[in-house]
C-alpha cells in the first residue's frame, strides 16, 4: 500500500544551528501535507502544512518544502532551541479537508546545548 | 483556537473490563474526529474515523465490536475499549478536524491493562 516514510530516524543538531528533517512519500495523488511535533507523552502538535499546488511555505522559524517531482517533503527549523527536541512526523492526505492522514515513521530531533 | 482535550489522561484497568475515553473539541465544532493508537517508539496508526450522527468508519484490522465509537455531538467523540486485554495497552490519541481543514490532536490517553 501507499506509505509515507522518513530518510533519517534520528537527528542531532547543535543549539542555534538550523535543522532539516526529510520525508519521502509514495502516493503521487497526495494533495495535502502536514508536519507535526510530538513531545514525549503528549499528542502531536501542528507545526505547518502545505498543499500540493505550492512548493514552499514559511512559518515562524519553520519552512516546509515540497518537491512533487521526487515526492519529497522537508521541514527546516531555523536557529534550533532546546524546546525543539521532539519527534517530528510528516503526514499526508489525498485531499485538503476531512480526510484521514497517513503518518510517516517519525524522526527524533535532539538539540545539543 | 483549535484545542482538543481528552479524558482521562491515564487509566489502569483490569483485564476484561471496559474503558471509555472522551475526546472533546473545546472551542470549535468538529463533524469529523479521528482515533489513533500509538505503540512505544512507533508512529500513529489510524483506528477509525468518527462522524457526528453516523456510524464510525473503521480501518482494516480494527475490530468495531471491541473499539466502540460514539460521536453524539459536534464537540464530543468517545472510544470505548471493551473487554480490554494487556495487548490493548497503548497510547490512544484523538484528533478533530478544524474548519474542515487541518486535524488538531488531543493530548492522548495512556491505557494500561493489567
Amino acid at each position: 500500500g501507499e506509505s509515507v516514510g522518513l530518510h533519517l530516524p534520528t537527528l542531532s543538531v547543535q543549539e542555534g544551528d538550523n535543522s532539516i528533517i526529510n520525508c519521502a512519500y509514495s502516493n503521487s495523488a497526495s494533495d495535502y501535507f502536514i508536519w507535526y511535533k510530538q513531545e514525549s507523552g503528549k499528542g502531536p502538535q501542528f507545526i505547518i502544512d502545505i498543499r500540493s499546488n505550492m512548493d514552499k511555505r514559511q512559518g515562524q522559524r519553520v519552512t516546509v518544502l515540497l518537491n512533487k517531482t521526487v515526492k519529497h517533503l522537508s521541514l527546516q527549523i531555523a536557529a534550533t532551541q532546546p524546546g525543539d527536541s521532539a519527534v517530528y512526523f510528516c503526514a499526508e492526505s489525498p485531499n485538503f479537508g476531512n480526510e484521514k492522514l497517513t503518518f510517516g515513521t517519525g524522526t527524533r530531533l535532539t538539540i545539543i546545548p | 483556537g483549535a484545542v482538543v482535550s481528552q479524558h482521562p489522561s491515564r487509566v489502569i484497568c483490569k483485564s476484561g473490563t471496559s474503558v471509555k475515553i472522551e475526546c472533546r473539541s473545546l472551542d470549535f465544532q468538529a463533524t469529523t474526529m479521528f482515533w489513533y493508537r500509538q505503540f512505544p517508539k512507533q508512529s500513529l496508526m489510524l483506528m477509525a474515523t468518527s462522524n457526528e450522527g453516523s456510524k464510525a468508519t473503521y480501518e482494516q484490522g480494527v475490530e468495531k465490536d471491541k473499539f466502540l465509537i460514539n460521536h453524539a455531538s459536534l464537540t464530543l467523540s468517545t472510544l470505548t475499549v471493551t473487554s480490554a486485554h494487556p495487548e490493548d495497552s497503548s497510547f490512544y490519541i484523538c484528533s478533530a478536524n478544524y474548519r474542515g481543514e487541518t486535524q488538531y490532536f488531543g493530548p492522548g490517553t495512556r491505557l494500561l491493562v493489567l
